[in-house]
Parts: structure tokens; sequence; C-alpha cells
């Protein structure tokens, strides 16, 4: 069974820099894309990033581009999100998620998703 | 970007009622569809994808129909466990967006 579960989220002070982890484990991790969706407390789904299995290229939302970076490690079945320069708007609980953002493609599964909170 | 609408964005049922869920993209995404269930503090699951496609192990009491601009996300038969939010997704361009959610709760 194909399972992802995130780690690395915290507090941290706005301006600040944070590093997520998503380790992956029950299927062939180089033959997905992969990535990494947020939601503020009580609210709903942000699409944050996505990287994709063929060539690796980034995508980013608007709302993070140049202040974020995700990356993955496929020899150790790991997907990363670093976060700079963090505002407050950026508190959420972060999730992994497999699968490719465009055509015919949809998350599944998902991390059971990670705190990070940005406050002084 | 594309915006995603759902109706309504909240909804009180009970077990055994027939529900439906509306999703209205703001330009045609073909069945570029797809639905999840968000219970409290859980994950977002993946329900139907691609319009009317049920997930692998999904119960069949879920359906979804529709193409172009609107579409229907049906529980035929509400269980306790579908007490939740649940959530459209368009992957039709990027970057793929969510509708802002629409919770059942219990009547």
């Amino acid at each position: 069974e194909a399972q992802l579960v995130e780690s690395g989220g915290g507090l941290v002070k706005p301006g600040g820099s944070l590093r997520l982890s998503c380790a992956a484990s029950g299927f062939t991790f180089s033959d997905y894309s992969m990535n990494w969706v947020r939601q503020a407390p009580g609210k709903g789904l942000e699409w944050v990033s996505g990287i994709r299995k063929t060539d690796g290229s980034k995508h980013y939302a608007e709302s993070v581009k140049g202040r974020f970076t995700i990356s993955r490690d496929n020899a150790k079945n790991s997907l990363y999100l670093q976060m700079n320069n963090m505002r407050a708007d950026d508190t959420a609980f972060y999730y992994c998620a497999r699968g490719f953002w465009s055509g015919s493609g949809w998350f599944d599964p998902w991390g059971q998703g990670t705190l990070v909170t940005v406050s002084s | 970007d594309i915006q995603m609408t759902q109706s309504p964005s909240s909804l009180s049922a009970s077990v055994g009622d027939r529900v439906t869920i509306t999703c209205r993209a703001n330009q045609s995404i073909s069945t570029y569809l797809n639905w999840y269930r968000q219970t409290p503090g859980k994950a977002p699951k993946l329900l139907i994808y691609t319009a009317s496609n049920l997930q692998s192990g999904v119960p069949s009491r879920f359906s979804g129909s529709g193409s172009g601009t609107d579409f229907t996300l049906t529980i035929s038969s509400l269980q306790p466990e579908d007490f939740a939010t649940y959530y459209c997704q368009q992957s039709y361009s990027a970057p793929p967006t969510f509708g802002q959610g629409t919770k059942v709760d219990i009547k």
C-alpha cells in the first residue's frame, strides 16, 4: 500500500526558514510526480508546488514562487519543501500528495500532514 | 487561474439520505475534475477522478458526473463516515485549483 509520511513542521518566526520532508513507501517513487498542498486551519485546500517525474521540472503557486523550493531524492524515496522568507499566511497544514497536477491527473494518496506555524 | 465554485457550502442530512453536491468551473475543463472527502483531522482522500471514475476501494454509493463546466458528486445513501467536507479539484490546467468545500453534517 502506498504511504506518505511528512515531517519537519513546527513554529518559525516571520522571515525564517523551514524544511519539510515526505517519506514515501509502498510504490516506486521515481515513477510519480509529487506535490505539496497546504490547508490553513479551518480553511480550504491550496496547491503549493509540484515536481514532475519525467524531467524533474518544478512548478509553484504564485503565492510561494521565489520563496519555496521543491526537490526530490529518488534514491531516498523522499520529497522536500524548503521554505524561506516565511510569512504569517504560510501557516497551514502541509500535505504531500502523489500525482500529476495537470491533464488527466489527480492526487492520491496524501500524507497525514505536518503543521507549520509562522508567528513571532 | 481556473475558479471552482461548489454548492451548497454546507448541508445537513441524515444517515441513508441521498446527497448531491455541485461543482462549477469558470471555464470548460472537459472531464478533468476530481472529488475528495476530508474527515476532521485527517488528510483528503480521493473518491472520484476524471469526473466519473470511482477510485479503487471507494464504496459504490459514490458517483460523479458532468463535463465542461458543471459537475456533480452524488452519495446514494449517506453513511456515518460520510459526514465530512468534500472538495472538487480541476486538473485541466496549472495551477490545479480546488473548490471551497462542502461540509456535510448530521441533521
